[in-house]
């Protein structure tokens, strides 16, 4: 069965400072894709990046960085240097077996940065 | 720009009175998908179009139902809503269909149920 674990329900830092939210997921599949959305109050959710399983590059994009480990099934997210504006339920998603684009999400982490 | 529109961004109906909800968009794409996401739970898909092919998640209730008149245009239908209905709705498109591509949400229409 396929499914998405993030085990970090909140998190709350102080304006600057780095975090790391935790996903972890499980597949049979050889080939999958793994997704990080945004979902600021305001409701919609923000695409912020893909990654295809046979890519474990590692990508850095401004302030944000993704570690994708194959060996661990986990696929965490940095932000450096946390802004208020960051603050957001963040959701990490697996590509569905069928192929049809369905996602499966984790249940999300809701990030607080305060000033 | 382009972009994903859901009309209304908050709706209130009563229990049992049939509510529909819009999406519109205007990035020409291929899929389009209806999530329905209850408060501090991630989305859940309901249905999508691949142009006119329709898809139905097996656990959908029957109440719900959609539309696709056109490229552009997709509508939930919410037949006899319960008080089990209350949540966000959102559209997302998808340029092809698959699972390498990314879907490109609205911002949501938040139904109430009184």
């Amino acid at each position: 069965a396929q499914k998405v674990t993030q085990a970090q329900t909140e998190i709350s830092v102080v304006e600057k400072e780095d975090v790391t939210l935790d996903c972890v997921y499980e597949t049979r599949d050889t080939t999958y894709y793994l997704f990080w959305y945004k979902q600021p109050p305001s409701g919609e959710l923000v695409f912020l990046i893909r990654r295809n399983s046979f890519d474990e590059q590692n990508e850095i994009s401004g302030r944000y960085s993704w570690n994708f480990q194959k060996s661990t099934s986990s696929f965490n997210f940095t932000i450096t240097a946390s802004q208020v504006v960051d603050s957001a339920v963040y959701f990490c998603a697996l590509s569905d077996s069928s192929n049809t684009g369905k996602l499966i999400f984790g249940q999300g982490t809701t990030l607080q940065v305060k000033p | 720009d382009a972009m994903v529109i859901q009309n209304p961004r908050y709706q209130v109906t009563q229990f049992g009175k049939p509510v529909t909800l819009s999406c519109s968009q205007t990035l020409n794409h291929n899929v389009m998908y209806w999530y329905q996401q209850k408060s501090s739970q991630a989305p859940k898909l309901l249905f999508h179009y691949y142009d006119k092919d329709f898809n139905n998640e097996a656990d959908t209730p029957d109440n719900f139902q959609s539309r696709r008149p056109n490229t552009s245009f997709c509508f939930l239908d919410i037949r006899s809503p319960g008080l089990g209905d209350a949540a966000m709705y959102l559209c997302a498109t998808s340029r092809v269909k698959g699972s390498s591509y990314e879907q490109y949400f609205g911002p949501g229409t938040r139904l109430t149920v009184t």
